[in-house]
């Protein structure tokens, strides 16, 4: 069974600081990794993904993932993190043999001005 | 494309009505996903179709709910009868073909309260 964990319920950072959120994932073969942002009151949006290639993907808004295959991360990072940063951002995997996303418990990151 | 849309946008009902969401993906998209997500249990795959037929309803919770697709462009998600804990937002997603990896888009959610 393909699982992602999310270790912190919360980041918080300063606007301008780099930012990262952490994800974990579990699957049987290889992983197709994803990240989305859910902003208040909204559905989830898409930000990047990795399916194969560079361990270095980016995505939408600045925001950037790096893939660890001996760690089996896929965090998230930004260089500079804005006010408007803020939101819930999920973590998602899914394995070659299985078409559904698993997604993790989310981590609301709260960026101070 | 306007996108994934969901009607109604919120909905309280009282326990033991029934409530139906609907769902249109965009167009194109032969996948079709519904989730649930709550404080509690997150966000949860309920069910999704491949062309408009059912794939993988393990995630539906009991047989209060019923999922149909009977076209490629509307989906419908019951609930009969509606419980109190059945309180959640409810998204719906498409996807065009995942053997590529790609992407699901994501409606904006119904959020359904039973009283």
């Amino acid at each position: 069974a393909q699982s992602v964990a999310q270790p912190e319920d919360q980041v918080n950072v300063a606007e301008g600081n780099p930012l990262t959120v952490k994800c974990t994932y579990s699957v049987s073969g290889n992983p197709y990794l994803f990240w989305y942002v859910q902003y208040p009151n909204r559905g989830l949006q898409f930000l990047l993904k990795y399916i194969t290639g560079d361990n270095l993907v980016k995505g939408s808004y600045g925001f950037e993932a790096e893939f660890n295959k001996s760690q089996t991360s896929f965090h998230l990072k930004k260089p500079s993190a804005l006010v408007s940063d803020s939101a819930l951002y999920f973590c998602a995997v899914r394995d070659t043999g299985r078409r559904a996303l698993t997604f993790g418990s989310g981590t609301r990151l709260q960026v101070q001005p | 494309d306007a996108g994934v849309i969901q009607s109604p946008r919120h909905e309280v009902t009282e326990m033991g009505q029934e409530v139906t969401l609907r769902c249109k993906p965009i167009s194109g998209h032969d996948y079709l996903f519904w989730y649930r997500q709550t404080m509690m249990r997150g966000l949860e795959l309920l069910i999704y179709f491949n062309n408009n037929v059912p794939i993988d309803d393990s995630g539906m919770p009991e047989d209060r709910f019923s999922a149909k697709m009977p076209n490629a462009s509307f989906s419908t998600l019951k609930i009969q009868p509606s419980e109190p804990r059945d309180s959640a937002v409810y998204f719906c997603a498409s996807s065009f073909p995942l053997a590529g990896g790609n992407e699901q888009f994501f409606g904006p959610g119904t959020r359904l309260t039973v009283l």
